[in-house]
C-alpha cells in the first residue's frame, strides 16, 4: 500500500510569501504529526492531530505557522509571510492509533523549503 | 524535561567492522525507545524499538537493549555494510504527544 506522501518535495519562496505544504497520511491512520528538521539536526515537533482534532500545537514557532486536517485525513501546514529562518525540511508522519508519540510513526519524504 | 543525547558523528568505519552508536536519555517513567534511520535521499523509517526495560529491539542485524540502570539504548551491529551508511536517530515519546529526538549520528561505511 501507499506510504505517507508529501507535496511539493521542494519549494522555493521569496521572503514574505505564503506557502502551503500538503501531507497525505497512510489511509486510516488516526494520528498525524508535523516536524521541522534543520540541516544536520534531528526533527523538531511542530504539531499533532488525532483525526481532525489538533491536540498539540505547542511546537509551532510563531503565529505565522498554521496547520489543519479538516476531514481527518489530508493535512496542510501553512506558513505565512515566510522568513529565511523558516528554511528547513518539513516532515509529516502518521501512525495508526491514538497513542501519540508512543506508536511507531511512518514518515513521508519531506518538503524542503528554501526561503530567499 | 525529557531529552535524548547521541554520540556525535560522523562515525566512519570499514566494511565488516563492529558498530556502536551511543544513546542516553532522561525521562519521566519508562517510555518506549526508538531508533530511526534516514538513508540518503529517503525519509525517516523505524529501525527498531523497545517498549520496556531489558527489552532488546532488533532488525536488519542491528540490536539495542533498553537499559534503565544506565538510561541507555545503544545501537549495535556486528558487521556493517556499505548499505548501512545513513543517519541514525534515537528517540523517545514524552508525556504528551511528542517524540523527543537526538541530533542524529551520521554513519559512513567505506568498502
Amino acid at each position: 500500500g501507499a506510504g505517507v506522501s508529501q507535496s511539493p518535495r521542494y519549494k522555493v519562496a521569496k521572503r514574505g510569501q505564503d506557502v502551503a505544504l500538503r501531507c497525505d497520511p497512510i489511509s486510516g491512520h488516526v494520528s498525524l504529526f508535523w516536524y521541522q528538521q534543520a540541516l544536520g539536526q534531528g526533527p523538531e515537533f511542530l504539531t499533532y492531530f488525532q483525526n481532525e482534532a489538533q491536540l498539540d500545537k505547542s511546537g509551532l514557532p510563531s503565529d505565522r505557522f498554521f496547520a489543519e486536517r479538516p476531514e481527518g485525513s489530508v493535512s496542510t501546514l501553512k506558513i505565512q509571510r515566510t522568513q529565511q529562518e523558516d528554511s528547513a525540511v518539513y516532515l509529516c508522519a502518521s501512525s495508526p492509533r491514538d497513542r501519540g508519540g508512543t506508536d511507531t510513526q511512518y514518515f513521508g519524504p519531506g518538503t524542503r523549503l528554501t526561503v530567499l | 524535561g525529557d531529552s535524548v543525547t547521541q554520540m556525535e558523528g560522523p562515525v566512519t568505519l570499514s566494511e565488516e567492522a563492529f558498530l556502536t552508536i551511543n544513546c542516553t536519555y532522561t525521562a519521566t517513567g519508562y517510555p518506549s525507545l526508538f531508533w530511526y534511520v534516514q538513508y540518503p535521499g529517503e525519509g525517516l523509517q523505524l529501525l527498531l524499538k523497545a517498549t520496556k526495560a531489558d527489552d532488546k529491539g532488533s532488525n536488519k542485524g542491528f540490536e539495542a537493549t533498553y537499559r534503565k540502570e544506565t538510561t541507555s539504548f545503544h545501537l549495535e551491529k556486528g558487521s556493517v555494510q556499505v548499505s548501512d551508511s545513513a543517519v541514525y536517530f534515537c528517540a523517545l515519546p514524552d508525556s504528551n504527544y511528542q517524540l523527543i529526538w537526538g541530533a542524529g549520528t551520521k554513519l559512513i561505511i567505506k568498502p
